[in-house]
């Protein structure tokens, strides 16, 4: 059965360091997302790409990148991590329909980050 | 900008109770979405509403879509405990594949 992964699951880290989140779909899906979710907030969208080589940035981009060298991956990368940067991220990808349509968004389990 | 407010934001209610969740916008959306989403997981799409006026039924879950397609509502009957959730609703920005989603509303049904 086709599915999305993240890994790691837990991370604890220390402010200052690179992180890197990865995210797997055999979904072969175009689209995939990383969002963060905060209390209060919701889900955040952080950065998206709608197929190789294709990046963008969303509401949340400050301090974080990503990069698109095939279709099943999209790691996420803090480059140098704060405690503002303490939560849980879900990548997701979606089928890429017509213009006005609508498509399912299939999540991974989440990362929870913790920022020391 | 296109945002989505949901409410109530927390409902702790007993099992066999109804409740009514809300998903209100000043913008109009092609389609929302609603998902669940339990601790511990990602996000699950339950329903995508597309119709104005639309009612969409998922056993004894009721979603309804606003005439005007700036609000939907998800109606429980008969709550259970298996419907303890976070439920989120979501809409496309307009062009895009992108979705916003709403800021959730946490269920708790006792037993």
């Amino acid at each position: 059965d086709a599915e999305i992964t993240q890994s790691p699951r837990h991370k604890i880290t220390e402010t200052g360091r690179q992180v890197t989140l990865a995210c797997h779909q055999t979904w072969n899906h175009n689209n995939m997302f990383w969002y963060r979710q905060d209390l209060g907030h919701g889900l955040r969208l952080i950065h998206y790409s709608y197929g190789v080589q294709d990046t963008n940035k969303g509401e949340v981009s400050d301090g974080y990148s990503v990069s698109r060298s095939n279709t099943e991956d999209l790691p996420l990368t803090l480059e140098s991590a704060a405690s503002s940067q303490t939560s849980v991220y879900f990548c997701a990808s979606s089928e890429r329909v017509l213009a006005g349509g609508w498509d399912t968004q299939y999540f991974g389990p989440g990362t929870r980050l913790t920022v020391l | 900008t296109q945002l989505l407010e949901q409410s109530p934001q927390f409902l702790s209610i007993q099992e066999g109770e109804n409740l009514t969740v809300y998903c209100n916008s000043s913008s109009v959306f092609s389609s929302l979405q609603w998902y669940r989403q339990e601790p511990g997981e990602g996000p699950v799409l339950l329903v995508t509403v597309v119709t104005g006026g639309e009612v969409k039924k998922l056993k004894r879950l009721t979603f309804q879509f606003g005439d005007a397609r700036k609000d939907s509502s998800l109606h429980i009957t008969a709550a259970q405990p298996g419907d303890t959730g976070l439920y989120l609703c979501a809409g496309p920005t307009s062009g895009t594949y992108k979705y916003i989603f709403g800021t959730g509303t946490r269920l708790k049904v006792l037993a």
